[in-house]
């Protein structure tokens, strides 16, 4: 089974802290992305990477950047945490299926920004 | 710009009904829908369906992609409170590199 874990389930951070949120996927999948979700606004994308050190903003990039020193982790950075990032983040990486490719998630990170 | 719609956002039923959840689609390049389910917890995954692959069943749930229509359906039999949740609907659309993903529809079955 594809596995995607997250460095932590739930965080509590205060503003202005640099944060890193930490997800590593065991299946050699080259895709890996993420995401913050939040209620009324569903799943929106803040990067992904295609490869190592290779990355693409996604829909809302703006205060977070991103590492992928590894081909199996992959970084999301909060440099200086503001309370409109308290949300959900989750990390999914893909594989290809039949005829598509497949996403899976990792079990979500709860940031709290106080 | 590529968009998906979901409906309804809502719906509550109770144990042994049958409900349809419905999901539209627009987008540049298709390549495959999928159906996640989401409980207080990540998405996990249910269905991929392409042009290769337009029905699939697991157990009560199943889904069927009308390509031409540009919509995907997903339908549970006999629910149970345990298919509460909410039911995500994606589009992939560039070689696994972009998910276009709907708002998901919060399903309640109550006993």
């Amino acid at each position: 089974d594809v596995k995607v874990t997250q460095s932590s389930r739930y965080l509590v951070k205060r503003t202005g802290e640099k944060v890193f949120l930490e997800c590593v996927q065991d299946m050699d999948h080259e895709n890996m992305f993420w995401y913050r979700q939040d209620p009324g606004l569903g799943l929106r994308l803040i990067y992904f990477s295609y490869d190592v050190k290779m990355k693409e903003k996604g829909d809302i990039p703006e205060g977070y950047s991103v590492s992928r020193e590894k081909k199996e982790r992959f970084s999301l950075i909060l440099e200086s945490a503001s309370t409109n990032q308290t949300s959900m983040y989750l990390c999914a990486s893909t594989s290809p299926g039949q005829g598509g490719y497949e996403q899976y998630f990792g079990p979500g990170t709860r940031l709290t920004v106080t | 710009e590529d968009k998906v719609v979901q409906s309804p956002l809502s719906l509550v039923v109770h144990e042994g009904d049958t409900v349809t959840l419905n999901c539209s689609y627009e987008v540049t390049n298709f390549r495959s829908l999928l159906w996640y389910k989401q409980e207080k917890k990540a998405p996990t995954f249910l269905f991929m369906l392409t042009s290769s692959g337009i029905e699939k069943k697991s157990g009560r749930l199943s889904s069927i992609l009308d390509k031409k229509e540009l919509f995907s359906i997903l339908n549970i039999t006999a629910t149970q409170t345990g298919d509460s949740a909410v039911y995500l609907c994606a589009v992939e659309d560039n070689y696994g590199q972009n998910f276009v993903f709907g708002p998901g529809t919060r399903l309640s079955v109550l006993p």
